[in-house]
């Protein structure tokens, strides 16, 4: 009965590696998240999806690449890892409309990047 | 642009006293607000949430926030703190910056609870 899944939840791999983050959501949600918290704690939020459109994309670089197959999945690809990216990733999701929806958070992805 | 701030990095309370945990935010309309708390190693759970009506919201866990427009604040309050309570507390402010709605979190206040 979870709301929102994330696998894995540790990503253990070397610099230069790819790799994916999957997270499907069983909400019925029109969107979807995926937030970067580094170490200090620091929330960011860095795509958007509704219904499988691309809504938010934030000054994230272009080796993260967001796929979203449908409204129920939006997975996060990762090209050419760097130590930069060790930190832990949230997909998120949200019924659509207005502001005032609560989103709603998987457990997380910590990616560690040696 | 709206933004967030949590003045205080780490709290420390004594279990069974009261806490508040201060948030505020800058935005030019009347801002969505939420409270959520992230446990060690876990996902982020919402407390509570504003955007209308009564400025004093119950949310989960006996947590309370107050919205004050005047001083741009949406503090958290509880009136006795329970071991359980440690934990990460997230302020966000919702709303619309450049016609997309998206929501922006404080840096977190770290809420330490001695026995």
């Amino acid at each position: 009965d979870t709301a929102v899944s994330q696998t894995p939840k540790y990503l253990v791999t070397q610099m230069g590696n790819d790799k994916s983050i999957k997270c499907e959501q069983n909400l019925g949600h029109d969107t979807m998240y995926w937030y970067k918290q580094d170490s200090k704690k620091f929330l960011k939020i860095m795509f958007s999806y509704n219904n499988k459109e691309l809504i938010i994309n934030e000054t994230v670089p272009n080796r993260f690449s967001p796929k979203s197959p449908d409204k129920a999945h939006l997975n996060l690809h990762i090209n050419s890892l760097e130590l930069g990216d060790s930190a832990v990733y949230f997909c998120a999701s949200s019924p659509v409309g207005a502001g005032s929806n609560e989103q709603f958070f998987g457990p997380g992805t910590r990616l560690t990047v040696l | 642009a709206q933004s967030v701030t949590q003045p205080d990095i780490h709290i420390t309370v004594s279990e069974g006293a009261s806490l508040e945990l201060r948030c505020n935010y800058s935005y030019g309309a009347t801002p969505y607000l939420f409270w959520y708390v992230q446990s060690p190693g876990q996902g982020l759970q919402l407390l509570l949430k504003y955007f209308s009506g009564d400025t004093l919201v119950q949310g989960i866990k006996g947590f309370e926030a107050e919205f004050k427009r005047s001083q741009s604040s949406f503090n958290l309050r509880k009136p006795s703190v329970h071991w359980s309570d440690a934990a990460e507390y997230f302020c966000a402010v919702g709303g619309h910056t450049s016609g997309t709605y998206k929501y922006i979190f404080g840096t977190g206040t770290r809420l330490k609870v001695l026995a």
